[in-house]
């Protein structure tokens, strides 16, 4: 059972423009949800997360806006450069208290910018 | 330099053979955590290790076991190998409870 699902498969923008992914999840008891980015031959690196309790996170041109009565994120590159080509996951877990470190991912985004 | 060591970075391997999958952390982390990627399944967690004691196991066979002789150190062993165990094997690492968790460039093991 597929608990994270992402959209679209890959995604293709030019340079300057906004790249839109999106995430949806099924499990209500998901409270944390990081993005990671991966390049070509490296681990997933923690780009930006968010927590249930707020709605949107910013950090520079990487923001995710979060809808928990849908289970729904998405996140927003803007001003997208060749650089930010990569896979983009998101991944979600929840707080019990005691935190295990499983996240559960999604299957990612290949995010592909052009010059 | 690589804060999460990861050796070797590729390994090919026969049916029922046996391998071990290297993982040692420099970023003085207390857990320490194996992930799989395979072609066809998103990261899957595998094994959490908190001071070297295992927290959290959602691996279904006994064929994976970690190993950790330092704290610093999480291996993977994985006997009777199978086609199906072909997958790119992350290790993590985090302070036990954070929720930041730092990759290794993974291993990607081959079963032929």
């Amino acid at each position: 059972q597929q608990q994270v699902r992402q959209s679209p498969q890959s995604l293709t923008v030019w340079e300057g423009e906004t790249a839109i992914l999106n995430c949806s999840y099924e499990d209500s008891t998901f409270n944390y949800f990081p993005w990671y980015q991966q390049f070509p031959g490296e681990g997933p690196a923690l780009l930006i997360s968010i927590s249930s309790v707020s709605d949107k996170k910013e950090d520079g041109r990487f923001t995710i806006f979060f809808n928990k009565r849908e289970k729904k994120l998405s996140l927003h590159i803007t001003d997208s450069q060749p650089g930010d080509s990569a896979t983009y996951f998101c991944a979600a877990s929840e707080d019990t208290g005691a935190n295990t470190g499983k996240l559960t991912f999604g299957h990612g985004t290949i995010l592909r910018v052009h010059p | 330099d690589p804060k999460i060591i990861q050796k070797p970075k590729y390994l090919v391997a026969v049916t029922g053979s046996e391998k071990i999958l290297i993982c040692e952390q420099y970023l003085g982390h207390n857990a320490m955590y194996w992930y799989r990627q395979s072609a066809k399944k998103p990261l899957e967690f595998m094994f959490s290790y908190s001071y070297q004691k295992l927290m959290d196991n959602q691996t279904a066979s006994s064929r994976f076991q970690p190993q950790s002789s330092k704290k610093n150190h999480l291996d993977l062993q994985i006997t009777a190998l199978k086609p199906d165990d072909s997958a790119t094997y992350f290790c993590a690492s985090s302070q036990w409870g954070g929720y930041t968790l730092y990759f290794g460039a993974g291993t990607r093991l081959s079963v032929l």
